[in-house]
């Protein structure tokens, strides 16, 4: 199985704040990463598919780069809706794996 | 618009089977390309993927739940159901399930069910 590493854990950061979380990939995935946001109580929601993607209706603030083992979600200038965790997901192959989350909370 | 629905017993005891059911919107499974997976997720902890069904009756499975697992699809009542066997205090979970995307070149999760928590305790 593709192990997928997320850093850092946790962040603590201000409204306005650029913010970015890395994910590492255990193997080359080429831009098989996909980025999704859950807030407390609720089912993820997808940001980001394709590494680099942004899904219709996310505001254009999130972004994400990368391919191979590294990448990257940013979020340009952080919002009060934003305090929520992020995980990253490789779909590259079965079984398809996650990221151990970044929790994103208010400084 | 396409939804996803989990459902299934709340709790559930050690040693026995838990059966859930997704009942899904908006798309068919017979419609080639379509695929279900399911997520689940112990509380306060990561997301980890447990099975998928595709539109031709492909299966697939967590290799560290592969044997415990069994997952099939009604495509004329638009459910997929998944099934694992000897629970577990550890199985404690949110179980989801999600549609799994498939595009030119990639696959992605969107939507995803609202989430049916199962506790297994005696």
């Amino acid at each position: 199985d593709i192990q997928m590493t997320q850093s850092p854990s946790s962040l603590s950061a201000s409204v306005g704040d650029r913010v970015t979380i890395t994910c590492r990939a255990s193997q080359r995935i080429s831009a098989y990463l996909n980025w999704y946001q859950q807030k407390p109580g609720k089912a993820p929601k997808l940001l980001i598919y394709a590494a680099s993607s942004l899904q219709s209706g996310v505001p254009s603030r999130f972004s994400g780069s990368g391919s191979g083992t590294d990448f990257t979600l940013t979020i340009s200038s952080l919002q009060p809706e934003d305090f929520a965790t992020y995980y990253c997901q490789q779909s590259y192959s079965t079984p398809q794996t996650f990221g151990q989350g970044t929790k994103v909370e208010i400084k | 618009q396409v939804t996803l629905k989990e459902s299934g017993p709340a709790l559930v005891k050690p040693t026995q089977t838990l059966t859930l059911t997704c009942t899904f919107s908006g798309f068919s499974l017979s419609t080639s390309g379509m695929r279900v997976s399911w997520i689940r997720q112990p509380p306060g902890k990561a997301l980890e993927w447990l099975a998928r069904i595709d539109w031709d009756d492909d299966k697939f499975y967590s290799t560290s739940l592969k044997t415990r697992l069994t997952i099939s699809k009604d495509t004329s009542k638009s459910q997929v159901v998944l099934t694992l066997t000897n629970m577990d205090p550890v199985d404690t979970a949110t179980y989801y399930c999600a549609r799994d995307v498939v595009g030119a070149l990639y696959n992605w999760f969107d939507p995803w069910g609202q989430g049916t928590l199962v506790t297994v305790s005696s």
